[in-house]
């Protein structure tokens, strides 16, 4: 079974611009989370979606969006982007909504310039 | 807040030597879980620790959780280069709307 893939690996943006991140999670799972990984910060939470709803949300600004397809894929999108905003991105995937098992991509390296 | 303290925070020992990588909170965990993640990839589960007191091996590696559901801990016998990586430690809130925390880690670096 294909793993979950996240798409480009690594982006590279200047300050005020907006980036659009994509996920593809394991076949037949239907819950998609989103997380940011920095040095400083660790790995936090941002939203999670089922079912195309965005069932949970951790304590990022509404700079942060996603949305999820009928076919369970999610995009990730950061709408002016702040050099704080640089960080590697991770999507998991899960069976269910609010599973504590989740499987994650390799993730996206957000460089903001 | 629900936090995850893990220590220690770095770890650098020689091939063969064991450890112990540990992950504490002052809140209860419904279930608690060990990630390990190397560079340029995402964190890969290792384990689930559900109930208090529960004890998990994987080969050589052992996963605790504490009676109360607050802690647990990591310990690897006889470590290998391989085991080279972020341990995670991670939980899911007991109250409020779901939350899924991850500890600060352990980088763990193993000599030949």
């Amino acid at each position: 079974k294909a793993g979950v893939t996240q798409t480009p690996r690594y982006l590279i943006k200047t300050r005020g611009q907006q980036v659009t991140l994509s996920c593809s999670p394991i076949s037949g799972h239907r819950s998609v989370s989103w997380y940011q990984q920095t040095p400083g910060q660790g790995l936090q939470f941002l939203f999670e979606y089922f079912s195309e709803t965005q069932r949970n949300k951790g304590n990022f600004p509404g700079r942060f969006s996603g949305r999820q397809f009928s076919n369970s894929r999610s995009e990730m999108n950061v709408s002016t982007l702040e050099l704080g905003d640089s960080a590697l991105y991770l999507c998991a995937s899960s069976l269910v909504q609010a599973s504590y098992e989740q499987y994650f991509g390799p993730g996206t390296r957000l460089t903001v310039t | 807040t629900q936090l995850l303290e893990q220590s220690p925070q770095f770890l650098s020992i020689q091939e063969g030597e064991n450890l112990t990588v540990y992950c504490n909170s002052s809140s209860v965990f419904s279930s608690l879980q060990w990630y390990r993640q190397e560079p340029g990839e995402g964190p890969v589960l290792l384990v689930t620790v559900v109930t208090g007191g529960e004890v998990k091996k994987l080969k050589r590696l052992t996963f605790q959780f504490g009676d109360a559901r607050k802690d647990s801990s990591l310990h690897i016998t006889a470590a290998q280069p391989g085991d080279t990586g972020l341990y995670l430690c991670a939980g899911a809130a007991t109250s409020g709307t779901y939350k899924y925390i991850f500890g600060t880690g352990t980088r763990l670096k193993v000599l030949a």
